[in-house]
């Protein structure tokens, strides 16, 4: 069955870019949406963006002027680049596939601190 | 930015039954956008216990049932146990000026 690894550094200095990928094994990323939901501590879930498998993307309107989601050639891992972060942006990151509207599949999650 | 409303917090006895709601508006559950519901147990990622409305995902226990009415939908838990404690989560699809995915504000179930 297919499985979700997220990977990245976990601390981002302030005014810095977040880069995370995810990684999709046991798995086609054909033909689903795939998207990035972060949590911050001790808070809810926020869905920051989706791709689907031919490159469309939609992303949260409250990040979408500093947010990329991106897929790799190998068509095997998809990327999330968040810019000019800030302590707000201290979270953990995950990745998830979408089948429909529901997000049937998630990666375990990584926690990205920004600090300086 | 819109958002589904939940309570905090719900909590009963091993046994009982207890349901979490989560109410939306016109522009996401009332404009006909199906709920999904995911639990999250302490330290780990949220798991899809319901989709589309109602429909439960292979393995999961017929002690989750969910529905949605107008702007509003509810998760039940019937025959509490121990290991249904944790995090609730609602999420549904909003139509307003930029569409995007929705999520419950959350709501944790504490078994007594």
């Amino acid at each position: 069955q297919v499985q979700l690894q997220e990977s990245g550094p976990g601390l981002v200095k302030p005014s810095e870019t977040l880069s995370l990928s995810c990684t999709v094994s046991g798995g086609s990323i054909s033909p689903y949406y795939w998207s990035w939901i972060r949590q911050p501590p001790g808070k809810g879930l926020e869905w920051i963006g989706y791709i689907y498998y031919t490159g469309k993307t939609a992303y949260n309107p409250s990040l979408k002027s500093r947010v990329t989601i991106s897929e790799d050639t190998s068509k095997t891992q998809f990327s999330l680049q968040l810019t000019s972060v800030t302590a707000a942006d201290t979270a953990v990151y995950y990745c998830a596939r979408q089948a429909g509207f529901a997000m049937d599949v998630w990666g375990q999650g990584i926690t990205v601190t920004v600090s300086s | 930015q819109s958002v589904l409303t939940q309570p905090p917090s719900v909590s009963g006895a091993p046994g009982q039954r207890v349901t979490i709601s989560c109410t939306g508006s016109s522009s996401n559950m009332g404009a006909g956008y199906v709920v999904h519901w995911y639990q999250q147990l302490p330290g780990t990622a949220p798991k899809l216990l319901i989709s589309d409305n109602s429909n439960r995902p292979s393995g999961v226990p017929d002690r989750f049932s969910g529905s949605k009415s107008g702007t509003s939908a509810s998760l039940a838990i019937t025959g509490l146990q121990a290991e249904d404690e944790a995090d609730y989560y609602c999420q549904s699809y909003d139509k307003g000026p930029s569409a995007f995915y929705i999520f419950g504000t959350g709501t944790k179930v504490t078994v007594l």
